[in-house]
């Protein structure tokens, strides 16, 4: 399996615009989760998926943050409008339950968002 | 009382030599401690899990220790090698909630 997988790699844009990220989930993983890293927050995070429909969204900082999961193999999470305290690394996430042990997440290789 | 609580914020050793982080939580709740490895660039990759049914959990030269009454667990690193300089991060969930509760991570440098 190619893992989870993001797009873009890397996004820079001025204040104002909208950014969208992309995520593709490993094929068979019912959750999907967004985080975002930041030096001073850590790891946080925003909202995640379950077949589909989203389950938690407390970690959604404000209306300018939305997120979509319309099919099993897809995600997107907007901002608009970007502002520069958005900067940060955003991963995508998804998550089995292994048999006795517990829902094992797998990370994407995220995407490094810069607003000037 | 979801908080988990990691130290040290990081952590210089020795090649060689034995890295240990360690975490606590409150949440009596929790029954899964998994521990996430994560390097510059990457996003962060399991590493080692336990369920509190037992005290150790070993895989190659990591092991996680828990102590259930203390509501604690950490990770060894054994024979610490450069290529396990990273970030760490611990984390705990309920049984049946997919939703992890992160430690604020340990950032180790193996030096030789």
């Amino acid at each position: 399996d190619a893992g989870v997988i993001q797009s873009p790699r890397h996004e820079v844009t001025e204040m104002g615009q909208e950014v969208t990220l992309r995520c593709k989930p490993i094929s068979g993983h019912n959750s999907l989760f967004w985080y975002r890293q930041t030096m001073m927050r850590g790891l946080e995070l925003l909202i995640y998926f379950n077949n589909n429909v989203p389950i938690d969204d407390s970690g959604m900082p404000e209306d300018r943050f939305s997120a979509k999961m319309p099919n099993a193999s897809f995600s997107t999470l907007k901002i608009q409008p970007s502002e520069p305290r958005d900067s940060a690394v955003y991963f995508c996430a998804s998550s089995f339950l292994r048999g006795g042990s517990g829902y094992e997440q797998y990370f994407g290789p995220g995407t490094r968002l810069t607003v000037t | 009382q979801q908080q988990v609580k990691q130290s040290p914020q990081s952590l210089i050793v020795q090649k060689g030599g034995i890295s240990i982080i360690n975490c606590a939580y409150e949440n009596t709740a929790f029954d899964y401690f998994p521990w996430y490895q994560q390097f510059p660039g990457k996003g962060p990759a399991l590493l080692i899990a336990i369920r509190p049914d037992v005290s150790e959990k070993k895989e190659g030269r990591f092991t996680i220790s828990f102590n259930k009454s203390a509501k604690q667990f950490s990770l060894h690193i054994m024979d610490s090698q450069p290529g396990d300089s990273a970030t760490y991060f611990c984390a705990a969930s309920n049984f049946g909630n997919e939703k992890l509760t992160f430690g604020t991570g340990t950032r180790l440098t193996i030096i030789p």
